[in-house]
């Protein structure tokens, strides 16, 4: 079964400074992985996903995220933090077969110190 | 682009009484939609899968007589909370992929709190 496990529950990074979220990945068959950011008392908004084309896929609000299969990762990056970046991010994998489950970390709280 | 809208957004209901939250496609045929649940400062846990039409497939643990998930049109399904109780309170999210099953859309998410 496919998994997705988040390092750190907590990243606090400076305004302007590198934005690194990690996520690692457990599964079987090629997997379909998504980053979502989820904002106080909100829904998700899906930030970037994976389907099996460019390992580097870039998504909205400057963040983008390298598929390492070697590593089994799909770390989130962005170069330069934004005050408005602050929020939980979560990082999902598709289950794979016929249904389209998703399965998600734990999350990773960012927060974006002045 | 796609959405999804829940609602209500906020629900407060009395313990023993039943609430129901609905999940809508705006613009798009929403074959399969999935309802999860997320407790505060935690990640979301599927409680059921439901395809149009059919009966829901609930995940272990979820019971299925106390929530219960309609899908009866491509665009709707709801979730009711029968019997709820304080323990119930959290928040609901819901999300729809229409026939690609690409793209998995989210909803705003509803917030109930039983007193």
């Amino acid at each position: 079964a496919q998994s997705v496990t988040q390092l750190g529950s907590h990243v606090s990074v400076s305004e302007g400074a590198l934005v690194l979220l990690r996520c690692n990945y457990s599964s079987s068959v090629p997997p379909y992985l998504f980053w979502y950011v989820q904002y106080p008392n909100q829904g998700l908004q899906l930030l970037l996903k994976y389907t099996s084309a460019a390992t580097l896929v870039k998504g909205i609000n400057g963040f983008e995220a390298e598929f390492k299969k070697s590593e089994t990762s799909f770390h989130l990056t962005k170069p330069s933090a934004h005050m408005s970046d602050a929020a939980e991010y979560f990082c999902a994998v598709r289950e794979g077969g016929a249904t389209n489950k998703l399965i998600f970390g734990t999350g990773t709280l960012l927060a974006v110190q002045p | 682009g796609a959405v999804v809208s829940q609602h209500p957004s906020r629900v407060i209901c009395k313990s023993g009484t039943s609430v129901k939250i609905e999940c809508r496609s705006l613009d798009f045929q929403a074959t399969t939609m999935f309802w999860y649940r997320q407790f505060p400062k935690q990640s979301l846990m599927l409680m059921a899968t439901s395809n149009e039409g059919s009966k829901a497939t609930y995940e272990q643990g979820v019971e299925k007589d106390k929530f219960l998930i309609n899908h009866a049109s491509l665009t709707l399904s709801t979730l009711t909370v029968t019997s709820a109780h304080p323990e119930d309170s959290s928040f609901y999210i819901c999300s729809a992929t229409g026939i690609s099953g690409n793209t998995i859309y989210f909803g705003e998410g509803s917030w109930l709190t039983v007193v």
